[in-house]
């Protein structure tokens, strides 16, 4: 249930097992990224941010990798839960203005 | 609740129709944005305030748009004359002085127009 590489607008996975969802951004100068959840009817929800001058950052069962040579973001959530199920959108933005641009969403789905 | 708040959350008129939507933010943070979401696509930046200055503005808001932020608090979108192209959820983010702080979103207003 993995996917690695290249993004998917759908990943299926079975609950327990790890997912990795990717995200390719646009702007070189894009210094800030966030990843967001968003399950249907409402709005984007924070998941976890990594600024430039980093490459990895944890939170709680969430992992996010950022390779700027690639231009490349990625979100790994351990353990999927069905609560996890939901739209994931990574979104970039720059210091001077903050408004996000927003990737193309990927459709988790978590089998029980 | 202390999250942002949008109301109200959906809105059904007919075409040529002029809509109003408030957006109230979190309220110690001094940056508010508005963003449009299709079906299927992700949040389209619409345009954003510090305080109630309105800093930048994006291509997709056409003249029928207008956006403001009176005492620096809760903020409208209008739409005036609206079209069928409109038909969408409309987002409020608001945010912290810093850019590289994360923007919380409210729940959006669905526009449907007839």
């Amino acid at each position: 249930g993995e996917s690695v590489g290249l993004h998917l607008p759908t990943l299926s996975v079975q609950e327990g097992d790890n997912s990795i969802i990717n995200c390719a951004y646009s702007n070189s100068a894009s210094d800030y990224f966030i990843w967001y959840k968003q399950e249907s009817g409402k709005g984007p929800q924070f998941i976890i941010d990594i600024r430039s001058n980093m490459d990895k950052r944890q939170g709680q069962r969430v992992t996010v990798l950022l390779n700027k040579t690639v231009k490349h973001l990625s979100l790994q959530i351990a353990a999927t839960q069905p609560g996890d199920s939901a739209v994931y959108f990574c979104a970039e933005t720059n210091i001077n203005t903050g408004k996000l641009i927003f990737g193309q969403g990927t459709t988790l789905q978590v089998k029980p | 609740d202390t999250g942002v708040s949008q109301n109200p959350r959906h809105k059904i008129t007919k075409r040529g129709q002029n809509v109003t939507f408030r957006c109230d933010p979190i309220s110690e943070h001094n940056r508010l944005y508005w963003y449009r979401q299709t079906l299927g696509q992700g949040p389209e930046f619409l345009t954003y305030f510090q305080n109630e200055a309105q800093l930048e503005k994006s291509r997709l808001l056409s003249d029928r748009f207008s956006a403001e932020r009176p005492k620096g608090s809760f903020s409208t979108l209008e739409i005036q004359r609206t079209e069928q192209g409109d038909s969408a959820m409309y987002l409020c983010a608001s945010g912290a002085g810093y850019s590289n702080q994360p923007q919380h979103f409210g729940d959006g207003t669905r526009l449907s127009i007839l």
